[in-house]
């Protein structure tokens, strides 16, 4: 049973605009949901997180947007660059314990010039 | 954040051999430590997760006596691939995290092949 869906599985970009990746949860335990970023060949690399109690969260380019009651999340890349051409994994975890992270199957962002 | 470290980065070897990974918490201290298996084009796929001095907690479908866990202390895990074989070749990640807090920090990665 998948508990975190993503989407899309691959998304085009032009150079200059904005990458968006939606992912969904079923679990209301989740309180813990950050985005990685995988470079062919790499460990992923944590990008961005964000808890429920806030609707958004922003770190330069990144952006997390939240939503509760739709038990859905989403990560906008503003001004995409070539360089962020990467897969993107969003994932979900309790924060009690050693809950490890459930991840979504992941998106192949391509950033053409 | 904190720095992960894998050896080796690659490695080939026979079918039947066992294979030692080694994970490394390099400045931070790793109460809890996660193994994942990634095939090509998928998602982590979560195989295990230790806790400093205690046994490891394997997933369904994950065979403990083929992939040995030792986390022998805060700052290195090890994950030996008994016997391995062809389906075992992967790219294997280790993860770490402290107590307390939620965020996992990755290692780098070790592409195994089985030939």
């Amino acid at each position: 049973q998948q508990q975190v869906k993503q989407s899309p599985q691959s998304l085009i970009v032009q150079k200059g605009g904005i990458s968006i990746i939606n992912c969904a949860y079923e679990n209301t335990a989740f309180d813990y949901f950050p985005w990685y970023q995988q470079f062919p060949g790499k460990g992923p690399a944590l990008l961005i997180a964000i808890r429920p109690d806030v609707s958004e969260k922003k770190e330069g380019r990144f952006t997390i947007s939240f939503n509760k009651s739709a038990k859905q999340f989403s990560l906008h890349i503003m001004d995409s660059q070539p360089g962020d051409s990467a897969t993107y994994f969003c994932a979900a975890s309790g924060l009690t314990g050693n809950t490890p992270l459930v991840f979504g199957k992941g998106t192949r962002l391509s950033v053409i010039a | 954040g904190a720095v992960v470290s894998q050896h080796p980065s690659w490695v080939i070897c026979k079918s039947g051999t066992s294979v030692k990974i080694e994970c490394r918490s390099l400045d931070f201290q790793a109460t809890t430590m996660f193994w994942y298996r990634q095939f090509p084009k998928q998602s982590l796929m979560l195989m295990a997760t230790s806790n400093e001095g205690s046994k490891a907690t394997y997933e369904q479908g994950v065979e403990k006596d083929k992939f040995l866990i030792n986390h022998a202390s805060l700052t290195l895990s090890t994950l030996t691939v008994t016997s391995a074989h062809p389906e075992d070749s992967s790219f294997y990640i280790c993860s770490v995290k402290s107590a307390g807090t939620e965020t996992q920090y990755f290692g780098p990665g070790t592409r195994l092949l089985v030939l």
